[in-house]
């Protein structure tokens, strides 16, 4: 059971390439979502999605993409890459709330420490 | 739209020390979650508040909840330098999901 993985842990990007932050979850969780941490900011909530082929955005979507083709993967997508995506992201899953299954706990992935030049 | 206020933003205190730290809340909820972060590591969660008046305790920590007053306590006793961490609580808005809106967390420094 390996829980929430992501890849990769580090990335630098130019101003204007794409790229892709990987997530993987393995317990059948359906609520996935993406959240980048700032210093000073907390968490913020970029994406998230109740279950396959559902996505919606959280506070700060501009800039990303998300699709969920499966239950297990939930990747984002960086569309154009700009120094302000500069932030490290985090990938989490849980069980969708309310329900009897679970407490709502959300599980975190290791992080993506991002770098836009 | 719900707002996540905590505080103090850093603490420093000394070995043996109590302190709490404060999370207030701006909408209704009765699910509360606090969380520990390390430098450059994953947040770790430590406690689920799942309604009012709830009480967890794990070793030197206890957090509470109070939908009333819509606050949480994180209760720090005998603080030892392993406490050092960023603690962030994170309230459910109780919509479909579960979509946590975290405080920008407290910076917490044991001196000993």
């Amino acid at each position: 059971n390996a829980g929430v993985t992501q890849t990769p842990k580090f990335q630098v990007l130019k101003t204007g390439q794409s790229m892709t932050l990987q997530c993987a979850q393995d317990m059948n969780h359906e609520y996935m979502s993406w959240y980048r941490q700032d210093p000073g900011m907390g968490l913020r909530l970029i994406h998230y999605s109740v279950g396959a082929g559902i996505t919606d955005q959280g506070e700060v979507p501009n800039g990303y993409n998300v699709s969920r083709s499966t239950t297990e993967d939930f990747p984002l997508r960086l569309l154009s890459a700009a120094p302000s995506q500069t932030s490290v992201y985090f990938c989490a899953s849980s069980h969708n709330t309310p329900d009897p299954r679970g407490s709502g706990e959300l599980f975190f992935g290791e992080g993506s420490r991002l770098t836009v030049l | 739209e719900l707002k996540v206020e905590q505080n103090p933003l850093f603490l420093s205190m000394q070995e043996g020390k109590n302190y709490t730290i404060y999370c207030n809340y701006s909408t209704t909820s009765d699910r509360l979650y606090w969380y520990r972060q390390d430098p450059g590591k994953s947040l770790e969660s430590l406690f689920v508040l799942l309604s009012n008046g709830a009480v967890k305790q794990e070793g030197r920590l206890m957090a509470s909840l109070d939908t009333k007053a819509r606050l949480s306590t994180l209760h720090i006793t005998a603080a030892v330098h392993d406490l050092s961490a960023t603690y962030f609580c994170a309230v459910d808005p109780m919509e479909y999901g579960n979509k946590l809106v975290f405080g920008a967390g407290t910076i917490l420094r044991v001196k000993s």
